[in-house]
């Protein structure tokens, strides 16, 4: 099984719609992170939490939030899907963010109709 | 605040040869760190080498090495005797102790 597993793989959806994009993870990590990657533009932060009661924006925060259920379990929410936040989802972990070391989850393709 | 800039959208090398991909960086951190991941088609994302802005060699991993010139703000990635399987998408990356910031990435395609 994967160490980062992100629920659901593939959603389509429509406009105005509310989504959740779950992660959990078994590497027993405090740090986790939503990026989003769209073509020519990479990977941007959306937004990253270091322990169950600490959350933080990223870059692109506008339009999601985040749930810290547990150490292992972090939630990407959009309220109301529009169009624009089509794009495939990673989210990852990390137990020492001066490595550079990301772990990945196989990531969510969202398309919102 | 980070940036990262891969100047180069798309690459190809003959299968093995040597290639370099591009990454200049800008941070207000004092002490930092820069990687470099690779993405297959498959879309998973790939840890490969990671260089410590305080390290006075430069890393390397297997056929993968960092050219690290910090005077200059690179961070290069050289794929040395380059295969099939390296045709990816490369993203560097830097990250000074809370969130990483990835650049655009570079479409690396290798050939017979």
């Amino acid at each position: 099984d994967a160490d980062v597993t992100q629920t659901p793989r593939n959603r389509i959806t429509k406009t105005g719609k509310r989504i959740m994009l779950e992660c959990s993870q078994t590497k027993g990590h405090d740090r986790m992170y939503w990026y989003r990657q769209d073509p020519g533009l990479g990977l941007r932060l959306i937004y990253y939490s270091f322990d169950v009661k600490d959350i933080n924006k990223g870059e692109i925060s506008d339009g999601y939030s985040v749930s810290r259920q547990a150490q292992a379990k972090f939630s990407l929410s959009l309220e109301s899907a529009i169009p624009n936040q089509t794009a495939l989802y990673f989210c990852a972990t990390s137990g020492n963010g001066y490595t550079g070391e990301l772990f990945f989850g196989e990531g969510s393709r969202l398309t919102v109709l | 605040a980070q940036k990262i800039t891969q100047t180069q959208p798309g690459m190809f090398v003959q299968e093995k040869e040597a290639v370099t991909l591009d990454c200049t960086y800008d941070t207000s951190d004092q002490s930092y760190g820069l990687f470099w991941y690779k993405q297959p088609s498959s879309g998973e994302m790939i840890f490969l080498i990671y260089q410590g802005s305080y390290d006075e060699q430069n890393a390397t991993e297997g056929r993968y090495s960092l050219n690290f010139q910090k005077a200059r703000k690179s961070a290069n990635l050289v794929i040395s005797a380059s295969q099939l399987g390296d045709s990816a998408m490369y993203f560097c990356g830097t990250g000074g102790g809370n969130k990483l910031t990835f650049g655009t990435g570079t479409q690396l395609k290798v050939e017979l």
